[in-house]
């Protein structure tokens, strides 16, 4: 059974970078798949923010492209997400999901239990 | 704004039949998924491709898709399905990107 596990600082400064780290349980991050990353501000919707392959190819939401870095780490199983010069409009529970992709068509499965990043001063 | 257009709210009398639908110019090119959300949990997959179930969702959900909408039905709702629901496809733009509708509350009577 795959489970995936958020894990980071729960308050970042605005201007400051948000990292934040999945670490997978239950099946080898290098064997396949994409690796996801979503956000949802509180009381708001999802919003994808990219995708990682296992190979290391990395895609991102437009909205956001110029401030995030994905990266994979395949000795410790487990995915990474950084976001740059952060404000307040960045708040959210974040959360990371294993990304299939197949002819015609993706879902994000399974899901990790999210995780709050406040961003305060 | 969202590429793929769901309607805020949808209500549902106990044991009826209710259909959620996606609208987005993606979805004449490729298939959503569709997640449900409890309050305080994360997002749970109910449906993906064309009308798969993951192991553990009750066959009263289903999918289906037609010109630029997908839709989920669920057929005899619970109460236990109250909750919001959101699609997901790829963007209209053909490039290795990904979006969620605004999502639906779904409350049942």
């Amino acid at each position: 059974q795959v489970q995936l596990q958020e894990s980071g600082p729960g308050l970042v400064k605005p201007s400051e970078t948000l990292s934040l780290t999945c670490a997978v349980s239950g099946y080898s991050i290098s064997s396949g798949y994409y690796w996801g990353w979503i956000r949802q501000p509180p009381g708001k919707g999802l919003e994808w923010i990219g995708s990682i392959y296992h190979s290391g190819s990395t895609y991102y939401n437009p909205s956001l492209k110029s401030r995030v870095t994905i990266s994979v780490d395949t000795s410790k199983n487990q995915f990474s997400l950084k976001l740059s010069s952060v404000t307040a409009a960045d708040t959210a529970v974040y959360y990371c999901a294993r990304h299939s992709s197949a002819a015609g068509t993706d879902w994000f499965d399974p899901w990790g239990q999210g995780t709050l990043v406040t961003v305060s001063s | 704004s969202s590429e793929l257009t769901q309607d805020p709210a949808v209500s549902v009398a106990l044991g009826q039949t209710v259909r959620i639908t996606c609208q987005g110019d993606s979805l004449r090119s490729y298939y959503a998924s569709w997640y449900q959300q409890k309050p305080g949990q994360a997002p749970v997959l109910v449906i993906y491709g064309k009308n798969n179930r993951p192991s553990g969702i009750p066959d009263r959900f289903s999918g289906s898709s037609s010109g630029n909408t997908a839709s989920l039905t669920i057929t005899g709702a619970q109460a236990e399905d109250e909750a919001d629901y959101y699609c997901n496809s790829r963007d209209s733009s053909g490039n290795l990107n990904w979006v969620f509708g605004g999502g639906t509350k779904l409350t049942v009577l």
